[in-house]
């Protein structure tokens, strides 16, 4: 199975900074990774696809960038509602293996 | 609209089994391959299992291989997880998750998914 691993764990931020958050696989995975939103108790949200495409309804505030086994999501300004866990996801092959998340927190 | 709706969840014992549960709704559910999710209270995520949108197609993570059964009825656009020989470490929320084209084995990322059910195995 393709490991993919994220960092860093956790962050603190204030509204309006920059984040960055990194998701390193284990293999070459093409363009082929996926980044979600998940807030407390809450389903997961589709945020990029492939890499660097946004989701449909998805603030153009997030971006996604990379290829073979780096890649970054990037918030460019924080908002309130982005204090979330995000997990990247590879959809290269079987099984679609999944980050162990990076929280968000508010500083 | 598009959504997913999970229910079957429950409380029971090592060894139990218990059949989940996703209503689909808001779009040609037979299209898509459709995937269960959990998620272990306060860990990340697990992929567990996918269909093809014809149900011919299945696949399972090793931890649940020979214990859990995916299906799906397309005439009433519900997916099912049905599992047996259940364990402590299968404790979880599970999440079912619409896939991005109707085959197994795509590139596509899980566009849609359901609120979650919880499945609490304790003696």
């Amino acid at each position: 199975d393709i490991q993919m691993t994220q960092s860093p764990s956790s962050l603190s931020a204030s509204v309006g900074d920059r984040v960055t958050i990194t998701c390193r696989a284990s293999q070459t995975i093409s363009s082929y990774l996926n980044w979600y939103q998940q807030k407390a108790g809450k389903d997961p949200k589709l945020l990029i696809y492939a890499a660097s495409s946004l989701h449909s309804g998805v603030p153009s505030r997030f971006s996604g960038s990379g290829s073979g086994t780096d890649f970054t999501l990037t918030i460019s300004s924080l908002q309130p509602e982005d204090f979330a866990t995000y997990y990247c996801q590879q959809s290269y092959s079987a099984p679609r293996t999944f980050g162990q998340g990076t929280k968000v927190e508010i500083k | 609209e598009v959504q997913l709706s999970e229910s079957g969840g429950g409380l029971l014992q090592p060894g139990g089994s218990l059949r989940l549960s996703c209503a689909a709704s808001g779009f040609t559910f037979s299209s898509y391959a459709m995937n269960w999710v959990r998620q272990a209270p306060g860990k990340g995520l697990e992929w567990v299992s996918g269909i093809s949108g014809s149900g011919g197609g299945t696949n399972y993570a090793d931890s649940v291989k020979g214990r859990f059964t995916i299906s799906r009825d397309n005439t009433k656009n519900i997916l099912y997880l049905q599992m047996n020989s259940l364990r402590v470490v299968d404790t979880a929320v599970y999440f079912c998750a619409k896939d991005g084209g109707p085959e197994l084995g795509t590139h596509d990322a899980f566009d849609i998914w359901g609120q979650g059910t919880m499945v609490s195995v304790s003696s």
